[in-house]
């Protein structure tokens, strides 16, 4: 398996635009989870799937962000209006096996920069 | 959302030194520990990921304890190395909810 594939790896756009970052897990796994890295606030829980379903959204941070997993695999995370405060790199990481108690595997990440 | 607490927030050692820092976290709901290893410009690597009370796992010159009682798991590091250089992560989870802490920066002085 080629691993968590993200896309793209890096997105520089202005803002007010939409912003689109893909997610392809590792087939097979049933978990899939988005994160965000900041230098404030570290690695930082989005939303997380469970079998396509979201199960926590808590962390995303406003009505401008939205995910969905139409599928087992594959999965977006949309923010639309951007803004400069969302420039973050982005991860995107799948569990699959016995669930919380394996290991996840991360992506490559999608580094955002709005402008 | 889980409050995980990572110590010390950075660290620098020589090549050589032994070095150790802790993750806290809730002990009530408590499901499993994951430890990654992340280095710059790259992804999260998991280290280990740990679930019962007592737990000591070891990776080459690497090794964790967890203690889910008193909500604290240990990281040590032997004879640490510049490629060591990363931030460590842990993530415990109470099989619903899947946090990291902020990490520890470790930089190995050669």
């Amino acid at each position: 398996d080629a691993g968590v594939i993200q896309s793209p790896r890096h997105e520089v756009t202005e803002m007010g635009q939409e912003v689109t970052l893909r997610c392809k897990p590792i087939s097979g796994h049933d978990y899939l989870f988005w994160y965000r890295q900041t230098m404030m606030r570290g690695l930082e829980l989005l939303i997380y799937f469970n079998n396509n379903v979201p199960i926590d959204d808590s962390g995303m941070p406003e009505d401008r962000f939205s995910a969905k997993m139409p599928n087992a695999s594959f999965s977006t995370l949309k923010i639309q209006p951007s803004e400069p405060r969302d420039s973050a790199v982005y991860f995107c990481a799948s569990i699959g096996g016995s669930g919380m108690n394996t290991e996840a595997f991360f992506g490559q990440g999608t580094r955002l920069t709005v402008v | 959302i889980l409050n995980v607490e990572q110590s010390p927030q950075s660290l620098h050692v020589q090549e050589g030194d032994s070095t150790n820092f802790t993750c806290s976290f809730p002990s009530s709901n408590f499901y499993a520990l994951h430890w990654y290893r992340w280095e710059t410009a790259k992804s999260p690597e998991a280290l280990f990921v740990m679930t019962l009370n007592g737990d000591e796992k070891k990776k080459g010159r690497i090794s964790a304890t967890l203690n889910t009682k008193e909500g604290y798991s240990y990281l040590y590091i032997k004879g640490s190395q510049p490629e060591d250089s990363a931030t460590y992560l842990c993530a415990p989870n109470t099989g619903n909810q899947f946090y990291f802490g902020t990490g520890t920066s470790l930089t190995v002085i050669p």
